[in-house]
């Protein structure tokens, strides 16, 4: 138990849905992250959030939306996506005044796109 | 722009023997953090171990420890007693200490299996 949960832990949805992704974190981080892990892939960076901010878009295609509405929550609104998009959804969170200024991860979303 | 190798994409071990994942990287900065994530069959991303570039001091935690070589850019994963417990994904990852949030970089993991 890292701190940071995510729901749902599985999602099957068509192309044509909408759905969302939520991560919490209790444990009064400031920074807070997507990334998306398909399959013989490095991790890739989606989004980060600082303070409720957006600081970084990292080219990702306008179908993932994200949503910080505090620094304790963070959403991933998703909508006609692709069956490439199919792939493990990370959420992590950092306390960059932390003096252990290390990325705390969620579980995870297992997302299947049919 | 940052990037982290790992050069063996699976490793076997034998229960109790010690096995060394290897990570390198590439970076301009002299200031940053190195980390060994593991990532069991679960998917929860758990950290293993953590390095400042700054500590000429190699990190340990029980079991685990790094060989830190900062002029080769390599960043090692010892791991001494192998368990079953062991077995699972283990990424490298690289994070500078120039701006507050920035992202993990990681490596493409390597898959470690323990054999009893």
């Amino acid at each position: 138990e890292t701190g940071v949960t995510q729901t749902p832990r599985h999602l099957v949805m068509g192309m044509t849905n909408k759905k969302s992704l939520k991560c919490e974190q209790h444990l009064g981080h400031n920074a807070m992250y997507w990334y998306k892990q398909s399959a013989k892939k490095p991790l890739e960076l989606m989004f980060v959030y600082n303070f409720k901010e957006q600081t970084e878009n990292n080219s990702v295609p306008s179908r993932f939306s994200p949503e910080c509405p505090n620094s304790s929550h963070l959403f991933l609104h998703l909508h006609t996506l692709q069956p490439e998009d199919s792939a493990l959804y990370l959420c992590a969170s950092l306390a960059f005044r932390d003096s252990q200024d290390t990325q705390y991860f969620g579980p995870g979303t297992r997302l299947t796109v049919l | 722009a940052q990037t982290v190798t790992q050069s063996q994409p699976e490793m076997s071990v034998q229960e109790a023997e010690t096995v060394t994942l290897s990570c390198t990287y590439d970076t301009s900065e002299s200031d940053y953090y190195l980390f060994w994530y593991k990532q069991p069959p679960s998917r929860q991303m758990i950290l293993v171990i953590r390095q400042e570039a700054y500590k000429q001091q190699n990190a340990t935690e029980n079991r685990f420890s790094v060989n830190f070589q900062k002029a080769a850019k390599s960043f090692s994963l010892k791991i001494s007693d192998s368990q079953l417990g062991d077995a699972a994904m283990y990424f490298c990852a690289y994070r500078s200490a120039y701006e507050g949030n920035t992202p993990l970089v990681f490596g493409k993991g390597t898959r470690l299996s323990v054999i009893a």
